[in-house]
């Protein structure tokens, strides 16, 4: 089952683009990569899915290298209301196992 | 379109005293369902992961249990709490269809044992 490793915390201010790096090394051949985003006191919330390459919403790029090995999230211009905690996921068996996290603060 | 529902939203319970938490899912069929645990502020635990009715997979050793009487409906459920089982569970469901990993998450039950 593939173990992911974030970092526990960053800081940054407002306008900002933040890129938060997973480290993924077991990942499964069919397995596809998620992040979700949680608020304080709620759930977490799905933010964006791939496997291969780049995939943008308009929330947020995800960025998986060719070994997909690893996954970046961008966030574009970042707002005080993006501070928050954000997991990456890749499937383990079909289940969803949350890490850690990495703790966004935005600041002014 | 589909919600979950989950209840109570905050419960204080004393050590030693049963618990039965519900959650339901409505607007879907055959979900995945699970049960979260989440201490401190950080770090989703799974207990519990269900991908049908009776179909259950305990995560982790506690004295917690879960069941999935209906499709829409998983229930966690202890004979006596601990002190230690004082956190925010949330419960969720998935369509479970590869490749999607969305999961849709309740309002969750902020549990304080005393």
């Amino acid at each position: 089952l593939a173990k992911t490793t974030q970092p526990i915390s960053m800081d940054s201010y407002e306008g900002q683009e933040v890129n938060i790096t997973c480290s993924h090394n077991n990942i499964a051949t069919n397995d596809y990569i998620t992040w979700y985003q949680q608020f304080p006191s709620q759930g977490p919330r799905f933010i964006i899915q791939g496997y291969k390459t780049k995939v943008t919403n308009e929330v947020a790029s995800l960025f998986i290298p060719a070994d997909r090995k690893s996954s970046t999230l961008s966030l574009p211009r970042v707002s005080l209301s993006d501070t928050a905690v954000y997991y990456c996921l890749p499937p383990q068996g079909g289940k969803l196992i949350f890490g850690q996290g990495t703790e966004l603060s935005v600041k002014p | 379109s589909q919600t979950i529902h989950q209840w109570p939203a905050t419960l204080v319970q004393p050590v030693g005293s049963p618990l039965s938490l519900e959650c339901t899912v409505e607007g879907t069929s055959n979900p995945n369902l699970y049960w979260y645990r989440q201490a401190a502020g950080r770090g989703l635990q799974l207990l519990f992961y269900s991908v049908g009715i009776g179909q259950i997979s305990s995560e982790v050793p506690q004295n917690l249990s879960a069941s999935r009487p209906q499709d829409r409906q998983f229930i966690l459920s202890s004979k006596k709490l601990l002190l230690s089982d004082s956190g925010f569970y949330l419960c969720a469901w998935s369509a479970g269809v590869w490749p999607s990993t969305e999961a849709f998450f309740g309002q969750g039950t902020r549990l304080t044992v005393v």
